[in-house]
């Protein structure tokens, strides 16, 4: 079966910029979505198909896919943009929606 | 403003059934394909359950198959998830989403209910 590979943590300090990797096979042809989770608080989507920010995400929010990684970046990071951060897919072989294991990003 | 809520939840023994319930607001839930997440405490997100429009398609994920059923009633604009046969390993906190689409993601989320499973 499929599988997304996410660090389990990152850590970066105000004002720099933090990078949230997302591994997979073939990861470029499987329409790939971010969604950041602060504690006690439901996901929220900030990506869609790899790149895309929905109404209301800031533009500090960026993603894009290289072979067979998909890049979260965060830039400009503040405290409030310390949370969980998962990657998440269609797998069509399966017929199953799939999840990273999630990053946690710390903002030092 | 587009919302679900989730309700249903609580303390549950061992082979003992639930049922979840899905409310949205601001939108009809009829337009959209809807799925259902899960989150173990201190654990990932889990996708566990989708439904098209109609309820003519359903794809479950293995851990809840031939336990969870998914449903809908459109006219009551909410989603349903029957939980049989439940497993002190189902302790999670539930969620509903909207499913825009495999190109554009969940949204939104409700803020889920929490199961528990205990003897």
């Amino acid at each position: 079966s499929y599988v997304l590979t996410q660090p389990s943590s990152v850590s970066v300090a105000p004002g720099k910029t933090a990078t949230i990797t997302c591994g997979g096979n073939n990861i470029g042809t499987k329409y790939l979505h971010w969604y950041q989770q602060k504690p006690g608080r439901a996901p929220i989507l900030i990506i869609y198909s790899y790149k895309y920010r929905p109404s209301g995400i800031p533009e500090r929010f960026s993603g894009h896919v290289s072979g067979n990684t998909a890049t979260l970046t965060i830039s400009r990071v503040e405290a409030g943009d310390e949370a969980d951060y998962y990657c998440q897919v269609w797998d069509s072989s399966s017929v199953h929606y799939l999840f990273g294991p999630g990053t946690q990003l710390t903002v030092l | 403003e587009e919302q679900l809520e989730e309700s249903g939840g609580g303390l549950a023994r061992p082979g003992g059934s639930l049922r979840l319930s899905c409310s949205a607001s601001g939108f009809s839930l009829s337009s959209y394909e809807m799925i259902w997440v899960r989150q173990a405490p201190g654990q990932g997100l889990e996708w566990i359950s989708y439904i098209t429009q109609t309820g003519s398609t359903i794809y479950s994920a293995d851990s809840v198959k031939g336990r969870f059923t998914i449903s809908r009633d459109n006219a009551k604009n909410s989603l349903y998830l029957q939980m049989n046969n439940l497993k002190v390993e189902d302790t999670a906190v539930y969620h509903c989403a909207r499913d825009r689409g495999m190109r554009l993601g969940f949204d939104p989320w409700g803020q889920g209910t929490l199961v528990i499973v205990s003897s």
